[in-house]
């Protein structure tokens, strides 16, 4: 029940188009949902993060969409860019928890 | 300001030697967490702190592994003895209460136990 499983594992993209990752949770008392951003050699970065009580984040070129009912919540990256290149962690955490479950990771390759 | 700062960056060591991997946290930053990162097991938290007291250790491995937190600027891992499973990057992580759980990673210690 601590699980969050997230999808695809990897990702090839080409410029100007849309990545899509995709993760499912299953405890329902999770209420924080990062994603984070890890380049190669370094540590990760939180890129954007949602609570429930709205279905869409958006801060630029990356967007958070949120379904509560069926415990989902994905990353788009609108116009991916080489730049992009990256692996992507979804993360659930409890409201003012400290733990913070991460997902497996998905490896984004956007081709120029 | 600077972020999370680990040392060593990279450590390659034998099996049976000790290891000791460290940890400065973001000032005024009253959480501390350790986590490490494998191809097989992804991000795992191992220990974390608040206000240096150890919280929950439940994700250590086994003995070998200790942490300690002797002040609000430092912090260490500790292997004991090492073997090559241990391999692997090891994150220190901090957040300041107060807000949602948003963890500020450094750049990773990279431990190969030859």
């Amino acid at each position: 029940q601590q699980q969050v499983k997230q999808s695809p594992q990897s990702l090839i993209v080409q410029k100007g188009g849309i990545s899509i990752i995709n993760c499912a949770y299953e405890n329902t008392a999770f209420d924080y949902f990062p994603w984070y951003q890890q380049f190669p050699g370094k540590g990760p970065a939180l890129l954007i993060a949602i609570r429930p009580d709205v279905s869409e984040k958006k801060e630029g070129r990356f967007t958070i969409s949120f379904n509560k009912s069926a415990k989902q919540f994905s990353l788009h990256i609108m116009d991916s860019q080489p730049g992009d290149s990256a692996t992507y962690f979804c993360a659930a955490s409890m409201e003012y928890g400290n733990k913070l479950v991460f997902g497996a990771g998905t490896i984004l390759r956007v081709k120029s | 300001d600077a972020g999370v700062i680990q040392s060593p960056r990279h450590e390659v060591t034998e099996m049976g030697q000790e290891v000791t991997l460290r940890c400065k946290p973001i000032s005024g930053h009253d959480y501390l967490f350790w986590y490490r990162q494998t191809m097989m097991r992804g991000l795992e938290l191992l220990i974390y702190f608040n206000n240096n007291v150890p919280i929950d250790d439940s994700g250590m491995p086994e003995d070998r592994f200790s942490a300690k937190m002797p002040n609000a600027s430092f912090s260490t891992l500790k292997i004991q003895p090492s073997e090559p499973r241990d391999s692997a990057v090891y994150f220190c992580a901090t957040r300041v209460s107060g807000s949602y759980n948003e963890q500020f990673f450094g750049p990773g210690t990279r431990l190969t136990v030859l």
